[in-house]
């Protein structure tokens, strides 16, 4: 079974980091490239970023410019997410999702949560 | 950007009727389209692929279909577990962007 499974959220203070990780199983995971999309309370679906199946091609969305950065290693089948200068605007889900040609997979998220 | 313009944003309907929700891209996206439908607290499920692809165990009440730039997802009869919030999405071209989504009430 093709899965995704996130982890690393929790609750930061305003200015903290913090760095979420995906682990993908059941399929070929160096195959693909592969996204942050989040989502805050009550709000709707936001991508973040974008890293190509090899990592050289990167995107990020506005919002997180210069502050969050992307990364992965196939070796291990991981996909992360480093976030810094976090704001109350980053408390969301994060979902690591592949948006493929003959699928589309999404983990279950993990919360991060910003506040003082 | 590619803009995803997804309407209604609310859509009152009772078990057993037919109902359609319409997105439309700002600029060709092929048929890069997926729909999801999500439930609070839960992570979006994808329901439609690939513009017309039924994802691997949904109900065959879910349909998708396509022209030009104006895509539509279609639930042929409304069953009860079918009330949620419903999102488009095109990944066509980075950023990818979702539509608003439309909340899908029991009339």
């Amino acid at each position: 079974e093709m899965q995704l499974v996130e982890s690393g959220g929790g609750m930061v203070q305003p200015g903290g980091s913090l760095r979420l990780s995906c682990v993908a199983s059941g399929f070929t995971f160096s195959s693909f490239s592969i996204n942050w999309v989040r989502q805050a309370p009550g709000k709707g679906l936001e991508w973040v970023s974008y890293i190509s199946s090899r990592g050289s091609t990167i995107h990020y969305g506005d919002s997180v410019k210069g502050r969050f950065f992307i990364s992965r290693d196939n070796a291990d089948n991981s996909l992360f997410l480093q976030m810094s200068s976090l704001g109350v605007e980053d408390t969301a889900t994060y979902y690591c999702a592949i948006f493929g040609p003959v699928f589309v997979l999404w983990g279950q998220g993990t919360v991060v949560t910003v506040s003082s | 950007d590619i803009q995803m313009t997804q309407s209604p944003s609310t859509l009152s309907a009772s078990v057993g009727d037919r109902v359609t929700i319409t997105c439309r891209a700002s600029q060709s996206i092929d048929t890069w389209l997926a729909w999801y439908q999500q439930k609070p607290g839960k992570a979006p499920k994808v329901l439609i692929y690939k513009s017309s692809n039924l994802e691997s165990g949904v109900p065959s009440r879910f349909s998708g279909g396509a022209s030009g730039t104006e895509f539509t997802l279609t639930i042929s009869s409304l069953q009860p577990d079918d009330f949620a919030t419903y999102y488009c999405q095109q990944y066509k071209s980075n950023p990818y962007t979702f539509g608003q989504g439309t909340r899908l009430e029991i009339k």
